[in-house]
């Protein structure tokens, strides 16, 4: 079974910032990862899938790098709406999430 | 639109049942694998049970293989979640989640708004 490892579990950020978000798999999953977001009281969102390529819609501000068992979204300049929880997936498996704060 | 719409979620007893559905629209349902994932209150995502779009292949979360049973029907756009010997563990919204690329087990473009599951005496 591939755990996936988000870090940190809290960015404490302000407006206008730059947040690097990591997920690390505990074996290769190749390109297979995605990132959703999440708010409170709403459904997952998906934004990045096959670890860079950005779901229609989603602003480019949003990036995905990585492969094997090291991957990275960074969002480059933080808006308000950008305050939510992070989380990555493989197939079965996501992680435990990264919660986006406001500093 | 796609369109995903759970129902069937409420309250039950621990090691009772409950049947989830999810009513699908906008696109080609037959095309499409489908799964469940769970959030339980304040915490992660955690997926249950996928199926592919002709239900050749299930796949379940160790933590509710053996108690749940994922199905379709293609016909009525349908999805759905046999549940039974519920667990107090088992208390969490539930979403139907669309793959994004047709019959593939890969990431989940669209999800319902979820239903509640909450099992306690």
């Amino acid at each position: 079974e591939i755990v996936l490892t988000q870090s940190p579990a809290t960015l404490s950020l302000s407006p206008g910032e730059r947040a690097t978000l990591s997920c690390r798999a505990s074996q290769s999953v190749s390109s297979n990862l995605a990132w959703y977001q999440q708010k409170p009281g709403q459904a997952p969102r998906l934004l990045i899938y096959d670890a860079s390529n950005r779901v229609t819609g989603i602003p480019a501000r949003f990036s995905g790098s990585g492969s094997g068992t090291d991957f990275t979204l960074t969002i480059s300049t933080l808006e308000p709406e950008d305050f939510a929880v992070y989380y990555c997936q493989q197939r079965g498996n996501f992680g435990g999430g990264t919660k986006v704060e406001i500093k | 639109e796609v369109q995903l719409v759970e129902s069937g979620g409420g309250l039950v007893q621990p090691g009772g049942s409950l049947r989830l559905s999810c009513a699908a629209s906008g696109f080609t349902f037959s095309s499409y694998s489908m799964n469940w994932v769970r959030q339980a209150p304040g915490k992660g995502l955690e997926w249950v049970s996928y199926i592919s779009g002709s239900s050749s292949t299930k796949y379940y979360a160790d933590s509710v293989k053996g108690r749940f049973t994922i199905s379709r029907d293609n016909a009525k756009n349908s999805l759905y979640l046999q549940m039974n010997s519920l667990r107090a563990e088992d208390t969490a919204v539930y979403y139907c989640a669309r793959d994004r690329r047709g019959s593939y087990f890969l990431d989940f473009q669209y999800w319902g708004q979820g239903t509640l599951v909450t099992v306690s005496s």
